[in-house]
């Protein structure tokens, strides 16, 4: 699998948007980008992934470069509940080596 | 559906005592995982098995043996604990092709 990069933090005020990047820059044609985020110690939780369109859901957006080497996930309205860290993976089809990296801190602040 | 469901939450062990971490799925999940976590760390990959009958190393493999007993079930043993192997453990499982990982709610283990 691929190594990302995130920022091991950022600040958010709430109600902004929040915009976290990840690089992935040795992605491979076949390779997905997923996100996840973990509040506190609990199991993290799956947000959004995508190959080359950009994607939206209920939570989230994710837009990826064109070239694919990097992504930005976007929480449209940052509220205090998305206090979390943030992790950046990619993921072949059909990889089953699953590698997390340090993530992004996210602090949202009042 | 319970998801992905790990015993014990909490446990606490002497040094050189063994145990082992349960963990089990119900959505048919071809791949299972356990990673640990460190106070303030990220998850690191323990082992790994892409299906039933298969188990690979992950990045911190050493004190640690894996059991892929059936399609459900994934344990991790530990066969002599030391203070080192305090963490957090999380099981998670994901179909095969693209989909999310779908984690436990992690197991506290403490060696003292």
């Amino acid at each position: 699998d691929a190594k990302t990069t995130q920022p091991p933090s950022m600040d958010c005020a709430e109600g902004r948007a929040a915009n976290l990047p990840c690089n992935h820059s040795t992605i491979s044609g076949n390779e997905y980008v997923y996100w996840y985020r973990q509040i506190h110690s609990q199991g993290p939780q799956y947000i959004i992934h995508g190959l080359k369109n950009n994607e939206t859901n209920e939570m989230a957006s994710l837009i990826i470069t064109e070239d694919r080497k990097s992504s930005t996930l976007i929480l449209p309205h940052a509220t205090l509940r998305d206090t979390a860290v943030y992790y950046c993976i990619v993921r072949e089809t059909s990889g089953s080596r699953l590698t997390f990296g340090e993530g992004t801190q996210l602090t949202v602040n009042p | 559906n319970a998801g992905v469901t790990q015993t014990p939450k909490f446990q606490v062990l002497k040094t050189g005592q063994s145990m082992t971490l349960q963990c089990a799925q119900d959505m048919n999940h071809n791949s299972m995982y356990w990673y640990r976590q460190d106070p303030g760390m990220g998850l690191r990959l323990i082992y790994y098995s892409a299906s039933e009958g298969t188990t690979d190393k992950g990045e911190v493999p050493n004190g640690y043996n894996v059991s892929r007993l059936n399609k459900r079930e994934f344990s991790l043993r530990l066969e002599s604990a030391a203070p080192s192997q305090t963490s957090v453990y999380f099981c998670a499982s994901t179909k095969q092709g693209p989909g999310e990982l779908f984690f436990g709610e992690g197991s506290r283990l403490t060696v003292l």
